[in-house]
């Protein structure tokens, strides 16, 4: 089973530059959502989505986009990249209710 | 979201100990999770917890849910290499959002 799968695992921008992280999962869960990880905070939620077409903000949602076309894809875009987005990204998904997430294995974005 | 105090950021375990690391909060939480990440991957679920006073084991893993709601611990016995990694506490604040502690680092002591 593939579960949560994250395309790049590593990428390195230029300060302006756009670029969109990928993530498919094939469960079948209606819930997805991203987060960035960066020392000594933990993980912060950045955009979630309930469902195909439906999506909403997090905690740090400021220079994020983020779609739902389809169950599976849930894309988050960088339209003009800075620094301050130097991090991991996680994407995570999970059945509707009260159920556990599945995370991918991120992907290690560099913004110079 | 709310704030997830972990403690401690970082601990060093020897082979055969038990260690312990506990997560606070200054709101109350219905279910409190343990999660862990191993280098260069996602985070897993270890523990989920859903009612004050619970006590949860999974293995050699054994979580509790603090009787305010406002924190829970981690323990793990008799600690082996595999162990090593970064454990987050983490808290739903609603339907859809999780809040995570900023994490246990464990290493192997030399």
């Amino acid at each position: 089973n593939a579960g949560v799968t994250q395309t790049p695992k590593f990428q390195v921008l230029k300060t302006g530059q756009s670029m969109t992280l990928q993530c498919a999962q094939d469960m079948n869960h209606e819930y997805m959502s991203w987060y960035r990880q960066d020392p000594g905070m933990g993980l912060r939620l950045i955009h979630y989505s309930v469902g195909a077409g439906i999506t909403d903000q997090g905690e740090v949602p400021n220079g994020y986009n983020v779609s739902r076309s389809t169950t599976e894809d849930f894309p988050l875009r960088l339209l003009s990249a800075a620094p301050s987005q130097t991090s991991v990204y996680f994407c995570a998904s999970r059945r509707a209710g009260n159920s556990p997430l599945h995370f991918g294995n991120g992907t290690r974005l560099t913004v110079t | 979201g709310q704030q997830l105090n972990q403690s401690p950021q970082s601990m060093f375990i020897q082979e055969g100990e038990d260690v312990s690391m506990n997560c606070t909060s200054s709101s109350i939480f219905n279910t409190w999770l343990w999660y862990k990440q191993d280098p260069g991957e996602g985070p897993v679920l270890l523990i989920a917890l859903y009612k004050a006073g619970e006590l949860t084991s999974n293995g050699r893993l054994t979580a509790q849910f603090g009787i305010t709601r406002k924190d829970s611990f981690l323990n793990i016995s008799a600690s082996i290499p595999s162990d090593v990694g970064i454990y987050f506490c983490a808290g739903p604040y609603n339907d859809y959002k999780l809040s995570f502690g900023a994490g246990t680092t464990v290493t192997v002591r030399a």
